[in-house]
């Protein structure tokens, strides 16, 4: 039974270009969550999105950012135009159908680097 | 507005010994609290959590932790380290909602 899954596990990019982080949810999981962890601080959440619904985007920087969770496919964090400050580990987590107390379950994340 | 406190960015404690990593919070309501570990290159995974009921929590490899409300401390606790254990460690708090607030993590390292 597969976990989590992020991918690419490390992601190198220049000042301006765009990032793609994806995340396929454990089997039978509905639910996922976009958190990001800035050097030396705790993991901060981001995005709550159910299939094809973002639910809270509340913890999104208002400009570059974006967050989906198609029908089909994995869950993508989308950052264009990347700055040094986005440098960080994106983790994404994904809980079952149903009341949204149930526990999250964490991917081994991406940690991304903007030169 | 909810907040965790991890003290001691790094620990190490010889193998067979006590682990005690500190963790308080403050929240204005009832929270749910949970310890995760992460090991070198992989996710985060669920070690034990308090939502209602005992205090006392135990989780998997035999850490536990105790919820303590007047102190508002939950605290994770093994009584002997093995090398195995060597890890990170987060604490987590929630209101019982999809938003968990993570303190800064904890690197626990053993040594022989």
């Amino acid at each position: 039974n597969a976990g989590v899954m992020q991918n690419p596990r490390h992601l190198v990019r220049r000042r301006g270009q765009e990032a793609r982080l994806r995340c396929s949810p454990m089997k039978g999981h509905s639910h996922v969550y976009w958190y990001r962890q800035l050097p030396e601080e705790g993991l901060k959440f981001m995005v709550y999105l159910q299939k094809e619904n973002i639910i809270d985007e509340s913890g999104m920087p208002k400009e570059r950012f974006s967050a989906e969770f198609p029908k089909e496919g994995p869950s993508i964090l989308r950052i264009q135009q990347v700055v040094r400050g986005d440098s960080a580990a994106y983790f994404c987590a994904s809980s079952p159908p149903g009341f949204y107390q149930e526990t999250q379950y964490f991917g081994p994340g991406t940690r991304l680097l903007v030169l | 507005a909810q907040s965790v406190t991890q003290l001691g960015s790094h620990v190490s404690v010889s193998e067979g010994a006590l682990v005690l990593l500190r963790c308080n919070y403050s929240s204005s309501v009832p929270p749910y609290l949970f310890w995760y570990v992460q090991y070198p290159n992989q996710g985060l995974q669920l070690l034990l959590k308090y939502t209602t009921g005992a205090t006392l929590v135990k989780g998997i490899n035999g850490f536990e932790a105790e919820f303590k409300k007047s102190e508002t401390s939950f605290h994770l606790t093994k009584p002997s380290a093995h090398m195995s254990d060597a890890a990170e460690y987060f604490c987590a708090v929630s209101t019982g909602t999809y938003k968990y607030i993570f303190g800064t993590g904890t690197r626990l390292k053993v040594l022989a």
